[in-house]
């Protein structure tokens, strides 16, 4: 396994068009997170999911934004009718579950960055 | 609201000179990592703190949490030009999922 990986690097996109990302996470972590990062800033979270469940998104996630990760293994996180405000680095992890993924970390993947023109 | 605290959030020193980084918050956390980014990359883990008053050392860099899990350092000794990147600290709380809360980060930058 060689970590996290995340696909496309980059992506370049009109406003109002639909764009989705993919995340593959290292295969034993059962917990997947999604953050996005603007520049200057850290990552801010955005949701989360253990296996296939999600159990939590922020309220920075509009409903313009939705995530899936079906049969617990890679995870989609599409964003319908771009605006602007959209473009950031989105940044995906991946930890074991419970606290034990809290205490070593997670591993980060090297992100989809976004530009809406 | 910004509830973890980074300081400075830009350095500019010379190769061969010592940094402290301030990561600080009125909030208790369960653990406190730090990462390093790189332009157009992801943040890599550097270290994991979970005890108060750990100190856990990495090569020239020494990380400390804080006696009450509130804030944390991370001190660089002789920094080099591979040192340059973006330090963040992050805080986990218990019972929330893992879910992380970073610090804006300290941007460095070494100059030979």
């Amino acid at each position: 396994d060689t970590g996290v990986s995340q696909d496309p690097r980059h992506k370049i996109t009109k406003r109002g068009q639909n764009v989705t990302f993919r995340c593959d996470p290292i295969s034993e972590h059962n917990r997947l997170y999604w953050y996005r990062q603007t520049l200057g800033q850290g990552p801010e979270f955005l949701t989360y999911f253990q296996n296939e469940a999600q159990l939590e998104k922020s309220r920075l996630l509009s409903d313009r934004f939705s995530a899936e990760r079906p049969k617990g293994s890679f995870s989609t996180l599409e964003i319908q009718r771009t605006e602007q405000g959209d473009s950031a680095m989105y940044l995906c992890a991946s930890s074991p579950g419970g606290d034990r993924g809290a205490n070593y970390g997670y591993t980060f993947g090297s992100g989809t960055r976004l530009t809406v023109v | 609201t910004q509830l973890l605290e980074q300081s400075p959030q830009f350095l500019s020193i010379q190769e061969g000179e010592n940094l402290t980084v301030y990561c600080n918050s009125s909030s208790v956390f369960s653990s406190l990592q730090w990462y390093r980014q790189e332009p157009g990359e992801g943040p890599v883990l550097l270290v994991t703190v979970v005890t108060g008053g750990e100190v856990k050392k990495l090569k020239r860099l020494t990380f400390q949490f804080g006696d009450a899990r509130k804030d944390s350092s991370l001190h660089i000794t002789a920094a080099q030009p591979g040192d340059t990147g973006l330090y963040l600290c992050a805080g986990a709380r218990r019972n929330q999922g893992g879910k992380l809360i970073f610090g804006q980060g300290t941007e460095l930058s070494v100059k030979p």
